[in-house]
């Protein structure tokens, strides 16, 4: 099947930096890709949505200036996490789809984001 | 909004039993429902859907049937085996904004098979 894969999949930063996360469908061409953000014991939540080449579309609650999303590529999507803050600790996991509308998703292992 | 409620965990069976994982939803319209699976270090992957009412989804010895009367969608397993050890997330597609389909998934349930 389809590869995803999340660079780093562990990340421990000092409050008031900023963190990237990278996100590769290896063997096919994303032309969306979906960020989520899972809390302990909770459900994943979509963050943001990102068709290559044009602007994220974020969830309602999502500040996209904080969560700041790149989908330059058809084959990469990046998460930045500015100016981090201890709230923002959690773990975070992209999907690829090849296209818009109800195609199968394919998701990252995810990332594991601690702020000091 | 859209909404998914699946049973509490951790949920700890013996080999061969027979395992249920409840999941009720809410939601506008006929959304497609999921059950993804998450094995330890690897991303989720996509075990069974149905995307209509009385639907069966089946894979690997699992199944669920979409339940229109009751907004079901409970996940069955005659026999486990200690290799479906996981943590399994019961989902249903939203239709987002551009005809994006978005997945609203329940908090997840961890399962323990012990040999």
């Amino acid at each position: 099947g389809a590869v995803v894969s999340q660079h780093p999949s562990r990340v421990i930063c000092k409050s008031g930096t900023s963190v990237k996360i990278e996100c590769r469908s290896l063997d096919f061409q994303a032309t969306t890709m979906f960020w989520y953000r899972q809390f302990p014991k909770k459900s994943l939540m979509l963050m943001a949505t990102s068709n290559e080449g044009s602007k994220a579309t974020y969830e309602q609650g999502v500040e996209k200036d904080k969560f700041l999303i790149n989908h330059a590529s058809l084959t990469l999507s990046t998460l930045t996490v500015t100016s981090a803050h201890p709230e923002d600790s959690s773990f975070y996991i992209c999907s690829a789809s090849q296209g818009t509308g109800f195609l199968k998703q394919f998701f990252g292992p995810g990332t594991r984001l601690t702020v000091l | 909004g859209n909404s998914v409620t699946q049973m509490e965990g951790p949920v700890t069976l013996s080999e061969e039993a027979f395992l249920t994982i409840n999941c009720t939803y809410t939601a506008t319209g006929y959304p497609s429902l999921f059950w993804y699976v998450q094995y330890p270090g690897e991303g989720l992957q996509l075990l069974l859907k149905a995307t209509k009412a009385d639907d069966k989804g089946s894979n690997k010895g699992f199944e669920a049937t979409y339940r229109k009367e009751t907004t079901s969608f409970h996940l069955e397993k005659g026999s486990v085996q200690v290799s479906d050890s996981a943590v399994y997330f019961c989902a249903l597609s939203d239709p987002g904004i551009q005809g994006a389909q978005k997945l609203v998934f329940g908090q997840g349930t961890r399962l323990t098979i012990n040999p």
